[in-house]
Order: structure tokens, then C-alpha cells, then sequence
């Protein structure tokens, strides 16, 4: 079974600053894919960056990087440039590559406030 | 195009009723997921189809709790004897096909209140 755990409820940045939100996750598996979903107020969730744990180069999706560290089981979100439409719920999830259901499984999330 | 629709976007019910919530995904996606989200938690897998069968219902809560697909497209998620416990919101994604790296869009959602 998979775990994922953001143990940030609740984050703050100012506008135009950097932040980093933590994730880490359990698996016995070796082939998985992790990625950060942006939940904003009343609207539906959207995909905002993925990492296949084969690969070692973090991804980077222009404001958007992670920290992806495999040994460590760590797998943080960097959003640089925090623009006031970044504000939303943020949720690292996994999924295992393997035969069978690819559901992801989802951590409790963190709540970003962008402050103008 | 159009994404993934749910409807209703509201439910309210009595507890004991019965309820569908409907799920209308994004055309030529094969893969069709469904997922439960209480307040202040992350989505939990509920059940999973790839084309007209549920490959995946492990996520499934109990036996009152049921999902058909019958053509491929379209997704029910029936709950029947509906308890206070099922309120949450209920999410609906739907992704090109059942490899993991690909991006599940999601719907936005149903919430469910049971009186």
C-alpha cells in the first residue's frame, strides 16, 4: 500500500515570493509516479506537475519545480513568482505503474494563501 | 473540448434514500475514476473502470455503494440507504487510458449532503 503525507496544513506566502511545500510518501514498489494537483476554491482540481521515480532530474513546469529525493521518499513542490492566483489547496498524490487499478492516493493537503 | 461534467453539482438527501451521481467524461478517455473527498481531506480511491468494467472496486466503502459504466462513457455511482457518513464530496476523473503517468482530469465534483 502507498502513503502519501503533507504534514503542512496550512501556508502563507507574499506576492512575487518563493515557497515550498513537503511531501512524503511510502511505497514498496520501484516503478511509481508522483504528482502535485492544485485544488482551487470551488473549482476543480487540475494537474500541476508529475515525476516518474525513474528519472533523476527533478521536473519543472515554468514557476513550478520539485525537489524529488528517492532515498528519502521526498518529494517537495517549489512555486516561484507566487502570484495571487496560485491561492488553492494543494495536494501531492502517487500512483503505481505496476498491473492493475492506477488510483491515485492523495495526501490531506495544504491550504496556500498568496497575500498581496 | 469540454472536460469531465458531474451532475448534480448539489445532492441533498434524507438519510435511507436512494442516490446517482452522474459522471460524463472526457470523450475517447477509456480510463474512468472515482474518488471521495470529506472536508479538509485529499480525495480516497473509490472505485475504477477501464472501458464498461470496473477493473478496481477495492475503494468501495461498503455494499451500498455501487458504479456501473455500461457503454464505455457515461459512469452512475448509485448509493443505496444513503447515512449521514456519505456526506463529502464526490469526484469523478477520467484519463486517455490506464497508464500511470497520465494526467487523470478531474470533474467538479458532486456534493452530497445526507440529512
Amino acid at each position: 500500500a502507498q502513503t502519501v503525507t503533507q504534514s503542512q496544513p496550512e501556508m502563507s506566502v507574499q506576492e512575487a515570493e518563493t515557497v515550498t511545500l513537503s511531501c512524503t510518501y511510502d511505497t514498496s514498489e520501484n516503478n511509481y509516479y508522483l504528482f502535485w494537483y492544485k485544488q482551487p476554491p470551488s473549482r476543480q482540481m487540475i494537474l500541476v506537475i508529475r515525476q516518474e521515480a525513474y528519472k533523476q532530474q527533478n521536473a519543472t513546469e515554468n514557476r513550478f519545480s520539485v525537489n524529488f529525493q528517492k532515498a528519502a521518499k521526498s518529494f517537495s513542490l517549489k512555486i516561484s513568482d507566487s502570484q495571487l492566483g496560485d491561492t488553492a489547496m494543494y495536494f501531492c498524490a502517487s500512483v503505481y505503474s505496476g498491473a492493475g487499478s492506477y488510483q491515485l492516493t492523495f495526501g490531506k493537503g495544504t491550504k496556500l494563501s498568496v497575500i498581496p | 473540448g469540454a472536460g469531465v461534467s458531474q451532475t448534480p453539482s448539489n445532492k441533498v438527501t434524507e438519510k435511507g434514500k436512494y442516490v446517482e451521481l452522474r459522471c460524463d467524461p472526457i470523450s475517447g478517455h477509456t480510463a474512468l475514476y472515482w474518488y471521495r473527498q470529506s472536508l479538509g481531506q485529499g480525495p480516497e480511491f473509490l472505485i475504477y473502470f477501464q472501458g464498461t468494467g470496473a477493473a478496481d472496486d477495492s475503494g468501495l466503502p461498503n455494499d451500498r455503494f455501487f458504479a456501473v459504466r455500461p457503454e464505455g462513457s457515461v459512469s452512475t455511482l448509485k448509493i443505496q440507504r444513503t447515512e449521514r457518513g456519505d456526506s463529502a464530496m464526490y469526484l469523478c476523473a477520467s484519463s486517455k487510458d490506464q497508464k500511470g503517468y497520465n494526467e487523470q482530469f478531474f470533474g467538479p465534483g458532486t456534493r452530497l449532503t445526507v440529512l
